[in-house]
């Protein structure tokens, strides 16, 4: 089945710092994938759409100098949380759409928590 | 906008129970349907979709799903749930000309021995 991978599972890091997460579609090609921000005990907010080889959609009131996805080949997507603060601090899940299917595959998503 | 309603937000059953999970959704046009499970520190698993054709849907684990198209519902039902099936049940919704899916606020259950 198609595997989605995400690294690394979960972060720490200081206020002010950046956070590279990285989503890989392991054994089918994505030309889309999708970032996700899951608050505790709340469902997934869509962050951004990313299509490779193009500039990512963000959805209204994410800022795009914050997270900055790129999406440089057809298996890897990958969303840095630049200068993190405290209210970053969340569960990110990427997911990817197989090429042709209308449907999307999840990774097992990253804890970040900024200090 | 689109918007998607799971008014269970914690569901508590004893093995074998029947359960009804109810989903809601607001869009006019065309849409896609999906429940999506996730099992505690696991990630999303996909149970069930419907895009078109018989809107009652089977899924794994023998769950189905119901698309009433005049309603704008798509409940997901099991019949007889298993201790296992706790978990983190989520609908979603895409409108049918575009990517994005639009997910509910999630529906916890709880199943007891």
């Amino acid at each position: 089945g198609a595997v989605v991978s995400q690294h690394p599972s979960w972060v720490i890091c200081k206020s002010g710092t950046s956070v590279k997460i990285e989503c890989r579609s392991l054994d089918f090609q994505a030309t889309t994938m999708f970032w996700y921000r899951q608050f505790p005990k709340q469902s997934l907010m869509l962050m951004a759409t990313s299509n490779e080889g193009s500039k990512a959609t963000y959805e209204q009131g994410v800022e795009k100098d914050k997270f900055l996805i790129n999406h440089a080949s057809l298996t890897l997507s990958t969303l840095t949380v630049t200068s993190a603060h405290p209210e970053d601090s969340s569960f990110y899940i990427c997911s990817a759409r197989d090429r042709g299917y209308n449907e999307q595959y999840f990774g097992p998503g990253t804890r970040l928590t900024v200090t | 906008a689109q918007s998607v309603s799971q008014h269970n937000h914690h569901v508590i059953l004893s093995e074998a129970a029947s359960l009804e999970l109810g989903c809601n959704y607001s869009y006019g046009g065309t849409v896609n349907l999906f429940w999506y499970v996730q099992y505690p520190g696991q990630h999303l698993q996909l149970l069930l979709k419907y895009f078109s054709g018989d809107p009652l849907v089977k899924g794994i684990k023998g769950f189905e799903a119901e698309f009433i198209k005049s309603k704008f519902s798509f409940n997901l039902r099991k019949p007889s749930v298993q201790w296992s099936d706790t978990a983190e049940y989520f609908c979603a919704v895409n409108a049918g000309n575009t990517d994005k899916l639009i997910f509910g606020t999630g529906t916890r259950l709880q199943v007891f021995p």
